[in-house]
Formats: structure tokens, C-alpha cells, sequence
């Protein structure tokens, strides 16, 4: 079975700059999570979806952050404009329903120069 | 969900069991715990989960003690491929999201 797969796996940009990071969960996973996390720190989460619905953003900021699970697979992280704190690494994770376990992809890298 | 406390790292020898501790001394009956861990450059995998109950899978054991205060995960032969950081969650039964501390840093030496 495979696995979550994100892609860019590193990205490096200028701030003020946009970037994008994309996501396919597991196969028949409906919840859909992106976690941040920073050089030394666990994961934090930022977004989770049920399908394409988004319902739990609060962490997610929305000044500059927006994420859209169209059809209710893939998913896609966007950040316009980026700033020298954005720089981490962005995980994707899915779980067949919210309260199972959570399966995590490889991360993008970002760094904003 | 409850916090847990974790040694910020451990060593252990090649091909000795690998014993992580966890203390989460505020969990409440309907949380379990989790087990999952970050090898560089890499994102989380997921590793085991328990209850109340001691759980073994192809990859850990883990014990859970009977106030359920604190648990251990058990790496019975540990191979270089098991350096990695160890986290320990506690998560409400039910939760959306996982809460991440700082984890265990378990380097294996050959």
C-alpha cells in the first residue's frame, strides 16, 4: 500500500515570494492533517480536513496561509506571501477517520531565504 | 490531553533491547498512548498504541504501567536503523490531532 506522498520534498524561495506544497493522502483516508514543524520542535498541527471539508483551521494563519482539499483526496498548502519564519518543514498526514491513527508523509523543507 | 515527560535523549548498543520511558502521570481513563517516531530527514512513523494493556507489534512492546502513569517502549534488538527521535503522546480517545513534545533522541551505537 502506499504510503502519503508530498511533494516538493525541499524548496527554497526569497520571501515575499509564494510557494505551494501538495499532498496525496493514504487511499480511502478521509481526514487529511497539515502539521508544521520547526528545526528542534515536534510537529504542530495547522489544518485538518473531514473529506474536503476543513474543520479544524484555527491554528492555520490565515493572513498568508490557505489550504483547499477539492475533491476531498489531495490536498494543497499555500503560503503568499512567505517570510524568513515560514522556514520549517511541512508534514502531511491522513488517517481513515478522525480518530484513528494518523500516517505521516515525508515533509516538505522549506527555507525562506 | 494529558502532558508527557520524556528524556531528551538515550544510547543504546547495537543489538540490545532499547527500553524508552514516558511518564504521563495527569492521563485520564479514556486516553491512550502513542508511540511514534522521526528518523532524520524523514516524516513521523507511527509505531504502537495502548489502553491499559501491554501491546506488542512486529516493530515494539510496549508496557504500560497499572496506574497507568507512565509506560515504556521496548525496542527488543535495536539496529542503527532505530536512531531516531522517540515521541510519546497522549491523545484523548476520540481526538483529531496529535500533540507533540520534544521526544526522546535514541541514538543506537554500533
Amino acid at each position: 500500500e502506499a504510503g502519503v506522498v508530498q511533494s516538493p520534498r525541499y524548496k527554497i524561495i526569497e520571501k515575499k515570494q509564494p510557494v505551494a506544497f501538495w499532498c496525496n493522502p493514504i487511499s480511502g483516508h478521509n481526514t487529511l492533517y497539515w502539521y508544521r514543524q520547526n528545526l528542534g520542535q515536534g510537529p504542530e498541527l495547522l489544518i485538518r480536513y473531514e473529506n474536503e471539508e476543513a474543520v479544524d483551521d484555527s491554528q492555520l494563519p490565515k493572513d498568508r496561509f490557505s489550504a483547499e482539499r477539492l475533491k476531498g483526496v489531495d490536498s494543497t498548502l499555500k503560503i503568499q506571501p512567505a517570510e524568513l519564519g515560514d522556514s520549517a518543514v511541512y508534514l502531511c498526514a491522513s488517517s481513515l477517520a478522525s480518530a484513528d491513527t494518523q500516517y505521516f508523509g515525508p515533509g516538505t523543507r522549506l527555507t525562506v531565504l | 490531553d494529558a502532558k508527557t515527560t520524556q528524556p531528551p535523549s538515550m544510547d543504546c548498543a547495537e543489538g540490545r533491547a532499547a527500553n524508552l520511558p514516558c511518564n504521563h502521570s495527569t492521563i485520564s481513563g479514556n486516553e491512550y498512548v502513542y508511540w511514534y517516531r522521526q528518523i532524520h530527514s524523514q516524516g513521523p512513523q507511527y509505531i504502537i498504541h495502548g489502553l491499559k494493556n501491554n501491546e506488542t507489534n512486529e516493530m515494539a512492546s510496549l508496557i504500560i504501567t497499572e496506574d497507568r502513569k507512565s509506560s515504556t517502549l521496548i525496542l527488543p534488538h535495536a539496529t542503527l536503523r532505530d536512531t531516531a527521535v522517540y515521541y510519546c503522546i497522549v491523545r484523548t480517545q476520540g481526538a483529531q490531532k496529535l500533540v507533540f513534545g520534544q521526544g526522546t533522541r535514541l541514538t543506537i551505537n554500533p
